[in-house]
């Protein structure tokens, strides 16, 4: 059974620091990653989605990676601003049926001025 | 790109009352579509897949009686939460995939209805 779990559950860094946000999966066999933001009482963004077949994507600011082998995928942010603060959350596609998403429970990111 | 419009963004309303929540596909079909429940500071939970033209399928420990679901076209579906009480006050998010191509794409979300029943 596929599970992801995504570390650190909160995370609080200064303005313009580069961080790196974790997500790890159990079962390598997905079709696809995705990354997630969540605005407090708001619905997702879709960030960045890293086919299967991919190492990573960028899209600005944001680049997320994928190593299958090792279940993990990191996103990473360069030169964090207030307005990155959000609930970062990764899903993966349960393969066995709809593609529904099999969700981690996200990092709390905080990004102080 | 794919938009999923989602209505109402905000609902208050009475115990015992019955609310619709619609989610829609702008511009691209959906045969499947995805009801998900966020309790606050959790991630989200899926309650339902919800099938075009047939029954939605329900995760363990959702009440499709209580959470009643039609996907009528492919590019709607509603959730009723019928004779709400306080304790389905929750924050409802609904998502679509674009099916056209591809088989890889990823899930559009909407931008979710606040549930509030007093």
């Amino acid at each position: 059974k596929q599970e992801v779990t995504q570390i650190p559950a909160a995370l609080s860094v200064p303005e313009g620091e580069n961080l790196v946000l974790n997500c790890s999966f159990t079962d390598s066999a997905i079709y696809n990653l995705q990354w997630f933001r969540q605005d407090p009482g708001k619905g997702l963004t879709s960030l960045l989605l890293i086919q299967s077949s991919q190492r990573e994507q960028t899209s600005g600011r944001l680049n997320a990676s994928l190593d299958k082998s090792s279940g993990r995928s990191t996103l990473y942010i360069a030169a964090s601003q207030p307005g990155d603060s959000a609930t970062y959350l990764c899903a993966v596609p349960y393969m066995d049926s709809n593609y529904q998403l099999i969700w981690g429970a996200g990092t709390k990111l905080i990004i102080k001025p | 790109g794919a938009v999923v419009s989602q209505h109402p963004s905000r609902v208050i309303c009475k115990s015992g009352t019955s609310v619709k929540i619609e989610c829609r596909s702008l511009d691209f079909q959906a045969t499947t579509m995805f009801w998900y429940r966020q309790f606050p500071k959790q991630s989200l939970m899926l309650m339902a897949t919800s099938n075009e033209g047939s029954k939605a399928t329900y995760e363990q420990g959702v009440e499709k009686d209580k959470f009643l679901i039609n996907h009528a076209s492919l590019t709607l579906s509603t959730l009723t939460v019928t004779s709400a009480h306080p304790e389905d006050s929750s924050f409802y998010i609904c998502s679509a995939r674009d099916e056209a191509g591809a088989s890889n794409q990823p899930q559009h979300f909407g931008d979710g209805t606040r549930l509030s029943i007093l």
